[in-house]
C-alpha cells in the first residue's frame, strides 16, 4: 500500500530556514499536502502541490517536488519561534479518491 | 480558510459505552472523511461518505463504527462499545477538488 516517510525531528535556530522532508511510494498521486498541527489542536492545511508542479512558493513557504524519486520538501524561510509544530505531509491517492495518506509528522523546534 | 465544526473538542467516556462525534463540514460539500490520530502516531484514514453511503473505508474501521448523515448538515461517526484502544484524536475532513480542511477534531479518552 501507499507509504509516506518524513524524520520525526528537526531543530533550528530562529531566523534561519527550515527544510522539512518527505518521501512517498504512491506514483499515481495526484496532489501532495503538507499540514501544521499544533500542541492540542487540529490539522491547518499550509501547503499543497499538484503533481505536474516541481515548485510552488506562498509568502515563507516553498514547496519543492521531485516526481522522479517521489520527493516533497517544505522550506519556511525566516523560521519564528511560532513555527514550533509537528509539520505532516500528506498524499492524495489518484483520480476518485479524495483519501489521504499522512506521514509520520516531523517536530519542528525553533531555538530562540 | 474555509471551516470545519467539530463537537465535542474533548469527550471521556468509559469502555464498553457508545460515543457519537458530530461534525458539520464545509457546506454544499458532498464527500466527508474521518480520520483518527493514535496520540504519537500517524494520522489514519477510517471511513468516507460519499452522497449519504460509505465510498471508502480502512481495516480499522470495523463492525463498532457507523457514520450517518442525521441531516442536512451534520454527519457523525458513532462508536458503539469503546475500547481502551479508540482513545485517539477523531478528526473530520471536507476535501474540495484540490485542497482537504480538516476540523479541529475531538479527543477521545476512554477510561
Amino acid at each position: 500500500g501507499e507509504d509516506v516517510e518524513q524524520s520525526l525531528f528537526l531543530s533550528v535556530r530562529e531566523g534561519d530556514s527550515s527544510v522539512i522532508n518527505c518521501t512517498y511510494t504512491d506514483s499515481s498521486s495526484t496532489y501532495l499536502y503538507w499540514y501544521k498541527q499544533e500542541p492540542g489542536a487540529g490539522l491547518q492545511l499550509l501547503t499543497y502541490i499538484f503533481s505536474n508542479m516541481d515548485m510552488k512558493q506562498d509568502q515563507r513557504l516553498t514547496v519543492l517536488l521531485n516526481k522522479k524519486d517521489k520527493h516533497l520538501s517544505l522550506r519556511i524561510a525566516d523560521t519564528q519561534t511560532g513555527d514550533s509544530a509537528i509539520y505532516f505531509c500528506a498524499e492524495r491517492a489518484g483520480a476518485g479518491s479524495y483519501q489521504l495518506t499522512f506521514g509520520k509528522g516531523t517536530k519542528l523546534s525553533v531555538i530562540p | 480558510e474555509p471551516e470545519v465544526t467539530q463537537t465535542p473538542s474533548h469527550q471521556v467516556t468509559q469502555m464498553g459505552q457508545e460515543v457519537i462525534l458530530r461534525c458539520v463540514p464545509i457546506s454544499n460539500h458532498l464527500y466527508f472523511y474521518w480520520y483518527r490520530q493514535i496520540l504519537g502516531q500517524k494520522v489514519e484514514f477510517l471511513v468516507s461518505f460519499y452522497n449519504n453511503e460509505i465510498s471508502e473505508k480502512s481495516e480499522i474501521f470495523d463492525d463498532q463504527f457507523s457514520v450517518e448523515r442525521p441531516d442536512g448538515s451534520n454527519f457523525t461517526l458513532k462508536i458503539r462499545s469503546t475500547k481502551l484502544e479508540d482513545s485517539a484524536m477523531y478528526f473530520c475532513a471536507s476535501p474540495t477538488q484540490d485542497m482537504a480542511f480538516f476540523g479541529q477534531g475531538t479527543r477521545l479518552t476512554v477510561v
